[in-house]
């Protein structure tokens, strides 16, 4: 079975600050890893994915992202976080393998609050 | 940039009622989806669908949900007898083909649904 773990409910950061939001993963196989975004009484924007290759990908809105298969992690990263950041971030999976089919398996999602 | 939109953004309706839930998906993807999020958990897959035909369903899509794609652009979910368990925000979400981009899906704004 697949599954996420975002293991903080909540994520503090002052504005310029670099910040990190974490997710481990378990899949057999290969994953395919996504980060989205949740604005208030929004829907799930998309920020970045893994499929395969750099492990180091970048995404929307400056954040980026590194795929650790030993760790199983895909933690998302910012350098410099702005007020505007501030929203639930989700991670999911998807395994590689057809067994698994399309559908995404999500985190409980991580509240970030960044302040100025 | 294409995006998914839904409709109603909000629905009341009472236990036992029908709902239709719609969803125009991006105009050249293929696959289509819905999940629901109940206040406060995860985001949760319910239903995949592909070439007229559900190619996944989750232990949540029982007898009582139902999907369907009238025409060339709508996508549609109905919940044929509400119970109150079903008021959650249900998202819509698509994705196109091709290996690096037909894993990415792109989800709409959600509809919340309230059932009493």
């Amino acid at each position: 079975a697949q599954s996420v773990a975002q293991p903080e409910d909540q994520v503090n950061v002052a504005e310029g600050n670099p910040l990190t939001v974490k997710c481990t993963y378990s899949v057999s196989g290969n994953p395919y890893l996504f980060w989205y975004v949740q604005y208030p009484n929004r829907g799930l924007q998309f920020l970045l994915k893994y499929i395969t290759g750099d492990n180091l990908v970048k995404g929307s809105y400056g954040f980026e992202a590194e795929f650790n298969k030993s760790q199983t992690s895909f933690h998302l990263k910012k350098p410099s976080a702005l007020v505007s950041d501030s929203a639930l971030y989700f991670c999911a999976v998807r395994g590689a393998n057809m067994e698994y089919g399309n559908k995404l398996v999500f985190g409980a999602g991580t509240i970030l609050r960044v302040k100025s | 940039e294409p995006e998914v939109t839904q409709t109603p953004s909000h629905q009341v309706t009472q236990m036992g009622q029908e709902v239709i839930l719609r969803c125009v998906p991006i105009s050249n993807h293929l696959y289509f989806y819905w999940y629901r999020q109940i206040l406060g958990q995860k985001v949760e897959f319910l239903v995949s669908f592909y070439n007229n035909e559900i190619s996944e369903k989750s232990e949540i899509f029982d007898d009582q949900f139902s999907v369907e794609r009238p025409d060339g652009s709508n996508f549609t979910l109905k919940i044929r007898s509400t119970k109150l368990e079903d008021s959650a925000m249900y998202f819509c979400a698509s994705s196109g083909t091709g290996v690096q981009f037909g894993k990415t899906q792109y989800f709409g704004p959600g509809t919340r649904l309230l059932v009493l």
